[in-house]
């Protein structure tokens, strides 16, 4: 069994750039959501992806968006980078959208300079 | 007040000593309950998972919920400094993302 996966392991960006991370989900979940990790917190809810179409959003603004593929990979986009969105950017995959328990990948850590 | 509460410590403890981690929360509809290991710059990692009341254990984790306190704890017996790291919990309605504390960091000393 594979876990969840994300690409790539580090990123810097120039504020105002666009960037796009990458997960795969461990192997029999059908559902992803995003989280942003600030240092020193616990992960905040970005959004869920189920089936390819957006299963709900935390409290992140349009610039934030993404995508799931048939296979259940996802990725997240986020445009007009701003330097408060730097950050770890983690990836979790579930069974379903009611299965609490949730897989994480090691994360993307995201530096906007 | 926070859904979540969490002290964030750090806690430090010799090796073999018994950790006691606690959360707060203040949603009543939270009937999921998690404890996550985070190493440093790594992803968190799912140590236990419980649903509603009473207590979990698996190998030296215990996991405990109170949901008439709103708290949960997680003990670790017989410590080792290989458990240092940053302990999240989380918290679910079911259908509903994650909830997560601060997270505790704890270091074990050997």
């Amino acid at each position: 069994e594979t876990g969840v996966t994300q690409s790539p392991t580090h990123l810097i960006k120039t504020r105002g750039q666009q960037v796009t991370l990458r997960c795969s989900s461990q192997s029999g979940h059908n559902t992803v959501s995003w989280y942003q990790q600030a240092l020193g917190q616990g992960p905040q809810f970005i959004f869920q992806y189920y089936r390819e179409e957006e299963n709900g959003r935390g409290n992140f603004p349009p610039r934030f968006s993404g995508l799931q593929f048939p296979n259940y990979s996802s990725e997240l986009n986020v445009n007009a980078l701003e330097l408060d969105d730097s950050a770890l950017y983690l990836c979790a995959s579930s069974q379903s959208t009611d299965r609490a328990e949730a897989f994480f990948g090691q994360g993307t850590r995201l530096t906007v300079v | 007040q926070k859904e979540v509460e969490q002290d964030p410590g750090p806690l430090s403890v010799p090796e073999g000593a018994i950790v006691s981690l606690n959360c707060t929360y203040s949603n009543s509809a939270f009937q999921y309950f998690m404890w996550y290991r985070q190493y440093s710059r790594k992803g968190p990692e799912l140590l236990m998972y419980t649903y509603s009341s009473g207590n979990k254990e698996d190998g030296r984790f215990t996991a405990q919920v109170d949901k008439s306190s709103k708290y949960i704890s997680l003990f670790i017996r017989d410590s080792q400094p290989s458990d240092s790291a940053t302990y999240l919990c989380a918290m679910s309605e079911g259908n509903t993302p994650l909830v997560f504390g601060k997270g505790t960091r704890l270091s074990v000393i050997a």
